[in-house]
Protein backbone atom coordinates (compact mmCIF):
# COMPACT_ATOMS: atom_id res chain seq x y z
CA UNK A 1 0.00 0.00 0.00
CA UNK A 2 1.04 4.14 -0.43
CA UNK A 3 2.29 5.26 2.02
CA UNK A 4 0.92 8.91 1.63
CA UNK A 5 -3.02 8.62 0.01
CA UNK A 6 -4.84 11.24 -1.43
CA UNK A 7 -8.59 10.87 -2.11
CA UNK A 8 -10.00 11.41 -4.81
CA UNK A 9 -7.40 11.22 -7.48
CA UNK A 10 -9.50 13.30 -9.86
CA UNK A 11 -12.81 16.01 -9.23
CA UNK A 12 -15.03 17.61 -11.51
CA UNK A 13 -16.43 20.42 -9.63
CA UNK A 14 -18.95 23.94 -10.55
CA UNK A 15 -18.46 27.34 -9.21
CA UNK A 16 -19.66 28.01 -6.14
CA UNK A 17 -19.44 24.24 -4.80
CA UNK A 18 -17.50 23.51 -1.96
CA UNK A 19 -14.97 20.90 -1.97
CA UNK A 20 -12.71 18.64 0.32
CA UNK A 21 -9.68 16.83 -0.84
CA UNK A 22 -8.18 14.45 1.46
CA UNK A 23 -4.82 13.17 2.48
CA UNK A 24 -3.78 10.09 4.72
CA UNK A 25 -0.40 8.35 5.34
CA UNK A 26 0.83 5.63 6.97
CA UNK A 27 5.17 6.81 7.36
CA UNK A 28 4.32 7.96 10.81
CA UNK A 29 5.66 11.17 10.34
CA UNK A 30 4.37 14.46 12.15
CA UNK A 31 4.54 17.37 9.70
CA UNK A 32 1.87 17.54 6.51
CA UNK A 33 1.53 19.56 3.63
CA UNK A 34 -0.86 20.72 0.63
CA UNK A 35 0.57 22.30 -2.67
CA UNK A 36 -0.57 23.33 -5.39
CA UNK A 37 1.18 22.66 -9.32
CA UNK A 38 -0.66 24.34 -12.44
CA UNK A 39 0.21 23.75 -16.00
CA UNK A 40 3.99 23.99 -16.55
CA UNK A 41 5.00 25.19 -13.19
CA UNK A 42 6.09 23.95 -10.21
CA UNK A 43 4.40 23.36 -6.63
CA UNK A 44 3.37 26.31 -4.42
CA UNK A 45 2.60 25.75 -1.00
CA UNK A 46 -1.10 26.27 0.14
CA UNK A 47 -1.02 24.89 4.16
CA UNK A 48 1.19 23.05 6.34
CA UNK A 49 0.95 21.50 9.53
CA UNK A 50 4.19 20.48 11.74
CA UNK A 51 1.53 18.67 14.05
CA UNK A 52 -1.96 18.50 14.91
CA UNK A 53 -2.11 21.50 16.76
CA UNK A 54 -0.16 23.62 14.27
CA UNK A 55 -1.24 25.04 11.23
CA UNK A 56 0.26 27.61 8.74
CA UNK A 57 -0.41 29.33 5.97
CA UNK A 58 1.92 28.77 2.87
CA UNK A 59 2.06 31.04 -0.14
CA UNK A 60 -1.15 30.90 -1.86
CA UNK A 61 -4.00 30.16 1.02
CA UNK A 62 -6.86 32.24 -0.29
CA UNK A 63 -9.54 30.60 -0.80
CA UNK A 64 -8.43 27.71 1.18
CA UNK A 65 -8.69 26.24 4.31
CA UNK A 66 -7.31 22.74 6.13
CA UNK A 67 -8.40 20.74 9.28
CA UNK A 68 -5.53 18.27 10.66
CA UNK A 69 -7.65 15.79 12.26
CA UNK A 70 -5.46 13.37 13.65
CA UNK A 71 -1.53 12.95 13.10
CA UNK A 72 -1.90 10.42 9.93
CA UNK A 73 -4.77 13.13 8.07
CA UNK A 74 -4.90 16.47 6.55
CA UNK A 75 -7.87 17.85 4.62
CA UNK A 76 -7.48 20.85 2.31
CA UNK A 77 -11.40 22.39 1.37
CA UNK A 78 -11.88 24.91 -1.41
CA UNK A 79 -15.39 26.76 0.52
CA UNK A 80 -16.57 27.97 -2.78
CA UNK A 81 -14.49 26.50 -5.67
CA UNK A 82 -13.58 29.54 -8.38
CA UNK A 83 -12.14 28.15 -12.23
CA UNK A 84 -9.05 29.45 -11.48
CA UNK A 85 -8.50 26.72 -8.72
CA UNK A 86 -8.42 24.12 -11.26
CA UNK A 87 -4.54 22.90 -10.41
CA UNK A 88 -3.24 19.09 -9.62
CA UNK A 89 -2.90 19.20 -5.90
CA UNK A 90 -0.41 17.26 -4.13
CA UNK A 91 0.02 16.45 -0.03
CA UNK A 92 3.19 15.61 1.25
CA UNK A 93 4.84 14.25 5.02
CA UNK A 94 8.24 14.46 6.34
CA UNK A 95 9.44 14.08 9.68
CA UNK A 96 10.92 16.25 11.98
CA UNK A 97 13.85 14.93 12.48
CA UNK A 98 14.76 14.79 8.61
CA UNK A 99 12.75 17.45 6.38
CA UNK A 100 12.93 15.45 2.93
CA UNK A 101 9.68 15.42 2.41
CA UNK A 102 7.43 12.61 0.56
CA UNK A 103 4.66 13.24 -1.84
CA UNK A 104 1.33 11.36 -2.55
CA UNK A 105 -0.39 10.56 -6.39
CA UNK A 106 -1.88 13.81 -6.16
CA UNK A 107 -5.61 14.83 -6.96
CA UNK A 108 -6.65 16.31 -10.28
CA UNK A 109 -9.19 18.92 -9.93
CA UNK A 110 -11.14 20.94 -12.44
CA UNK A 111 -13.99 23.67 -11.38
CA UNK A 112 -16.05 24.51 -14.65
CA UNK B 1 13.26 34.79 0.03
CA UNK B 2 14.64 31.98 -1.14
CA UNK B 3 14.42 31.53 -4.89
CA UNK B 4 15.41 28.20 -7.26
CA UNK B 5 16.63 28.17 -10.58
CA UNK B 6 16.41 25.32 -12.95
CA UNK B 7 18.76 24.88 -16.47
CA UNK B 8 18.24 24.21 -19.58
CA UNK B 9 13.96 24.69 -19.08
CA UNK B 10 13.86 21.50 -22.08
CA UNK B 11 16.21 18.84 -23.27
CA UNK B 12 15.47 16.38 -26.25
CA UNK B 13 17.64 12.83 -26.27
CA UNK B 14 18.17 10.13 -28.01
CA UNK B 15 17.92 6.83 -26.32
CA UNK B 16 21.27 6.41 -24.54
CA UNK B 17 22.57 9.63 -24.38
CA UNK B 18 24.16 11.67 -21.30
CA UNK B 19 22.94 14.55 -19.62
CA UNK B 20 23.24 17.30 -16.71
CA UNK B 21 20.28 19.05 -15.55
CA UNK B 22 21.25 22.50 -13.10
CA UNK B 23 20.20 23.98 -10.02
CA UNK B 24 20.81 27.22 -8.64
CA UNK B 25 19.30 28.46 -5.16
CA UNK B 26 19.31 31.87 -4.60
CA UNK B 27 20.41 31.80 -0.89
CA UNK B 28 21.57 28.66 1.91
CA UNK B 29 19.12 26.34 2.30
CA UNK B 30 19.17 23.40 4.84
CA UNK B 31 18.84 20.61 2.27
CA UNK B 32 18.28 20.15 -1.47
CA UNK B 33 15.67 17.78 -2.92
CA UNK B 34 15.51 15.89 -6.79
CA UNK B 35 12.58 14.48 -7.95
CA UNK B 36 10.96 13.41 -11.53
CA UNK B 37 7.41 13.74 -12.18
CA UNK B 38 6.34 10.99 -14.38
CA UNK B 39 3.86 11.71 -17.58
CA UNK B 40 1.84 10.73 -15.41
CA UNK B 41 1.61 13.68 -12.90
CA UNK B 42 3.37 11.54 -9.90
CA UNK B 43 6.13 12.87 -8.20
CA UNK B 44 9.65 10.41 -7.19
CA UNK B 45 11.77 11.16 -4.85
CA UNK B 46 15.55 10.73 -6.56
CA UNK B 47 17.36 12.19 -4.14
CA UNK B 48 17.76 14.51 -0.73
CA UNK B 49 21.25 16.08 -1.26
CA UNK B 50 22.36 18.85 0.98
CA UNK B 51 25.85 18.26 0.17
CA UNK B 52 28.19 16.19 -1.62
CA UNK B 53 27.35 13.04 -4.32
CA UNK B 54 25.02 10.39 -4.10
CA UNK B 55 24.25 7.63 -7.07
CA UNK B 56 20.92 6.03 -7.31
CA UNK B 57 21.97 3.12 -10.60
CA UNK B 58 22.19 5.39 -13.61
CA UNK B 59 21.30 8.80 -12.00
CA UNK B 60 23.60 10.48 -9.77
CA UNK B 61 23.67 14.32 -8.01
CA UNK B 62 26.06 16.63 -6.54
CA UNK B 63 24.98 19.68 -4.17
CA UNK B 64 28.16 22.37 -3.80
CA UNK B 65 26.30 24.31 -0.95
CA UNK B 66 29.14 26.57 -0.79
CA UNK B 67 28.27 27.56 -4.55
CA UNK B 68 24.97 27.59 -4.00
CA UNK B 69 23.86 25.01 -6.91
CA UNK B 70 23.40 21.37 -7.75
CA UNK B 71 23.57 19.00 -10.42
CA UNK B 72 21.42 15.85 -11.66
CA UNK B 73 23.12 13.46 -13.87
CA UNK B 74 21.27 11.58 -16.02
CA UNK B 75 23.57 8.29 -17.82
CA UNK B 76 22.29 5.89 -20.83
CA UNK B 77 18.98 7.65 -20.82
CA UNK B 78 16.00 5.42 -21.45
CA UNK B 79 12.28 6.73 -22.56
CA UNK B 80 11.46 5.91 -19.27
CA UNK B 81 12.92 9.06 -17.77
CA UNK B 82 11.62 11.07 -20.03
CA UNK B 83 9.23 13.86 -17.89
CA UNK B 84 9.96 16.59 -16.00
CA UNK B 85 12.79 17.29 -13.24
CA UNK B 86 12.02 19.33 -10.59
CA UNK B 87 14.76 20.94 -7.73
CA UNK B 88 13.33 21.91 -4.41
CA UNK B 89 15.45 23.81 -1.88
CA UNK B 90 14.19 23.32 1.76
CA UNK B 91 14.20 25.13 4.56
CA UNK B 92 11.08 24.94 6.93
CA UNK B 93 9.21 24.11 3.62
CA UNK B 94 9.92 23.52 0.19
CA UNK B 95 10.44 26.04 -2.24
CA UNK B 96 10.88 24.40 -6.00
CA UNK B 97 12.30 25.47 -9.08
CA UNK B 98 9.86 25.29 -12.36
CA UNK B 99 11.72 22.11 -13.38
CA UNK B 100 13.55 20.87 -16.33
CA UNK B 101 11.15 18.99 -19.47
CA UNK B 102 13.24 15.79 -20.62
CA UNK B 103 12.27 13.85 -23.50
CA UNK B 104 13.91 10.76 -24.33
CA UNK B 105 13.11 9.33 -27.79
CA UNK B 106 13.94 5.72 -28.79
Amino acid sequence: DADVTQTPRNRITKTGKRIMLECSQTKGHDRMYWYRQDPGLGLRLIYYSFDVKDINKGEISDGYSVSRQAQAKFSLSLESAIPNQTALYFCATSDFKMDEQFFGPGTRLTVL
Amino acid sequence: GIQVEQSPPDLILQEGANSTLRCNFSDSVNNLQWFHQNPWGQLINLFYIPSGTKQNGRLSATTVATERYSLLYISSSQTTDSGVYFCAGVTDKLIFGTGTRLQVFP
